[in-house]
């Protein structure tokens, strides 16, 4: 079965300071990974995913992340934090079968940018 | 090309009374899927939607059901509403078998009263 691991439930930065959200994973397959931001009241949106190419993957708005196998893991990192990326952020991990996508949410973390 | 588009926004219910939520997925896609959103937690699968078929359904009991048309729009019913069921239910749209991201919608904020 699968499961996300997020490891921080807030994490709070200073504006133009690096953002670093931990994921764990565990799947039993190779998993496709993927990040989603949620902003209050808004539905998610998707910043990045991972699906067996490159281990570095580029996202939208200056977001990044890096698949490890041998970590399980698929941290999300930006270099400098910007007030409007002030939101939750949910790791996702999904097996593909014969009829699409089955998602598997973490938990999400909290980004909270002070000025 | 509109995007997933869910309806009611809002929805207020008293417990016991039953619900209907809708979902019109993406131009082009033919699965849908279903998503709870508690308050301060991850969404949690409740069920997929292909060929008019229900393919997988995560751990909801049956009060839970959905229905998906010929044109892959899709509806979620809950029955016996209860308190515990208030929460954000997202809808996703994606292609079948292909390895790509799911598209949500903005969800139906339902309050159990």
């Amino acid at each position: 079965a699968q499961s996300v691991t997020q490891l921080d439930s807030h994490v709070s930065v200073s504006e133009g300071t690096p953002v670093l959200l931990r994921c764990n994973y565990s799947s039993s397959y190779s998993p496709s990974l993927f990040w989603y931001v949620q902003h209050p009241n808004k539905g998610l949106q998707l910043l990045l995913k991972y699906t067996s190419a490159a281990t570095l993957v580029k996202g939208i708005n200056g977001f990044e992340a890096e698949f490890k196998k041998s970590e399980t893991s698929f941290h999300l990192t930006k270099p400098s934090a910007h007030m409007s990326d002030a939101a939750e952020y949910f790791c996702v991990v999904s097996d593909l079968d014969n009829y699409g996508q089955n998602f598997v949410f973490g938990p999400g973390t909290r980004l909270s940018v002070l000025p | 090309d509109a995007g997933v588009t869910q309806s009611p926004t809002h929805l207020i219910k008293t417990r016991g009374q039953q619900v209907t939520l809708r979902c019109s997925p993406k131009s082009g896609h033919d699965t849908v899927s279903w998503y709870q959103q508690a308050l301060g937690q991850g969404p949690q699968f409740i069920f997929q939607y292909y060929e008019e078929e229900e393919r997988q359904r995560g751990n909801f009991p049956d009060r839970f059901s959905g229905h998906q048309f010929p044109n892959y729009s899709s509806e979620l019913n809950v029955n016996a509403l209860l308190l515990g069921d208030s929460a954000l239910y997202l809808c996703a749209s994606s292609l079948v078998g292909y390895s790509t991201e799911a598209f949500f919608g903005q969800g139906t904020r339902l309050t159990v009263v």
